[in-house]
């Protein structure tokens, strides 16, 4: 139990250009999600914390009009990278909350190139 | 204010023997405390958490963990380490009454064959 997908796995897209990662719960109903970015060898930076049928919160320094957030049902939290450029490149993971909320229950990751 | 300090950034291991990653921790409440493990261009798998239960947890693929409030500690061991245990390893403390992680560094595990 507790599976978390995202798609794509990779996207590698040009400078300008937006793009959409999914994030869904496969199991169980997420009532928030979460939005993490991980440069090379490093660990992860909370982006925004998604909660299902709101407005996300984010995290002082990120941009929410460059990293857009749509929590639309208890399954599914998309994240949509504006106008990207080379310095968005980097690893996107989301995670869901489970029902304590102490526990998050991770996605593989998305890793974004932009040329 | 709460942090984790995971000590080591690199450990490394041979095939067989036993692994000791640490990780201290500092918080106002009582935490939650969690180690995830990583491989390379993968998510977070969660191997064991600790919820004010029983202060040695155990977890998956044959690691656990002790939770020693008066150390402020929470390091990960295992008796016998695999190739396959080569990865990056987080330790994550949620303060009690919150639902946002604070993560370590991280340790990179290297087993030797």
């Amino acid at each position: 139990g507790a599976v978390v997908s995202q798609h794509p796995s990779w996207v590698i897209c040009k400078s300008g250009t937006s793009v959409k990662i999914e994030c869904r719960s496969l199991d169980f109903q997420a009532t928030t999600m979460f939005w993490y970015r991980q440069f090379p060898k490093q660990s992860l930076m909370l982006m925004a914390t998604s909660n299902e049928g709101s407005k996300a919160t984010y995290e002082q320094g990120v941009e929410k009009d460059k990293f857009l957030i749509n929590h639309a049902s208890l399954t599914l939290s998309t994240l949509t990278v504006t106008s990207a450029h080379p310095e968005d490149s980097s690893f996107y993971i989301c995670s869901a909350g489970g029902a304590s909320l102490d526990t998050q229950y991770f996605g593989p990751g998305t890793r974004l190139t932009v040329l | 204010a709460q942090s984790v300090t995971q000590l080591d950034s690199h450990v490394s291991v041979s095939e067989g023997t036993p692994v000791l990653l640490r990780c201290n921790y500092s918080s106002s409440y009582s935490p939650s405390l969690f180690w995830y493990v990583q491989h390379p261009n993968k998510g977070l798998q969660l191997l064991l958490k600790y919820t004010s239960a029983a202060t040695l947890v155990k977890g998956i693929n044959g690691f656990e963990a002790e939770f020693k409030k008066s150390e402020t500690s929470f390091h990960l061991t295992k008796p016998s380490a695999h190739m396959s245990d080569a990865a990056e390893y987080f330790c994550v403390v949620n303060p009690s009454g919150t639902y946002k992680y604070i993560f370590g560094t991280g340790t990179r595990l290297k087993v030797l064959a």
